[in-house]
């Protein structure tokens, strides 16, 4: 049972938008900036948004990040078919501890 | 380019030991505080262990403390993850990672290629 709830599923058609969600708590989220990885299957995770909304160099602007409160949120717009992936959100939480998300699978049709 | 190599991913019964390995290069190794993360097998991931820059702070998901040692080698730019008593539920890919900022503000920013750790009679 992962501490931040991510729906386990998401999926879009290319071009349009999607969002993906991450609920978590005043112990986590609540307190901490959020960051989004990126994992292919098979590879290793990629850093997509950190600190809330910072991309890192080399991520498209397509990928953008929001924080309010105790939840947060990925969006992808123009999807691709290379955007197929598995996102997780993450966050420090007050008991010393780096938290994720469930990750969330997302299909491209 | 900023490389993180681990090793050391073996089959082991339950009960057994293994140490894993995290070599780095093309960063001041030194000045980084890591982490340890893991990936069961169709699961997500899971945060293990952390260790400041000079190994001050070390700080170990509940589901290791105990069982699990990380320390560094900021001569040799490596990692380690010494895994005693090792589980079941410990199998998984290890991935090592570098963390910046602080706090409620980290994250990490750069991952190896990972591990396999499979506990099993």
């Amino acid at each position: 049972q992962s501490v931040l709830t991510q729906p386990p599923s998401a999926s879009g058609t290319p071009g349009q938008r999607v969002t993906i969600s991450c609920s978590g708590s005043s112990s986590d989220i609540g307190i901490s900036t959020v960051n989004w990885y990126q994992q292919i299957p098979g590879t290793a995770p990629k850093l997509l948004i950190y600190k809330n909304n910072q991309r890192p160099s080399g991520v498209p602007d397509r990928f953008s990040g929001s924080k309010s409160d105790t939840s947060a949120s990925l969006a992808i717009s123009g999807l691709q078919s290379d955007d197929e992936a598995d996102y997780y959100c993450a966050a420090w939480d007050d008991s010393l501890n780096w938290v994720f998300g469930g990750g969330t699978k997302l299909t491209v049709l | 380019e900023v490389q993180l190599v681990e090793s050391g991913g073996v089959l082991v019964q339950p009960g057994g030991s293994l140490r894993l390995s995290c070599s780095a290069s093309g960063f001041t190794f030194r000045s980084n505080s890591m982490s340890w993360v893991r990936q069961a097998p169709g699961r997500g991931l899971e945060w293990v262990s952390f260790i400041s820059d000079s190994s001050r702070s070390i700080y170990y998901a509940d589901s290791v403390k105990g069982r699990f040692t990380i320390s560094r080698d900021n001569a040799e730019n490596s990692l380690y993850l010494q895994m005693n008593s090792l589980r079941a539920e410990d199998t998984a890919v290890y991935y090592c990672a570098r963390v910046v900022g602080a706090y409620r503000q980290t994250y990490f920013d750069y991952w190896g290629q990972g591990t396999l750790v499979t506990v099993s009679s």
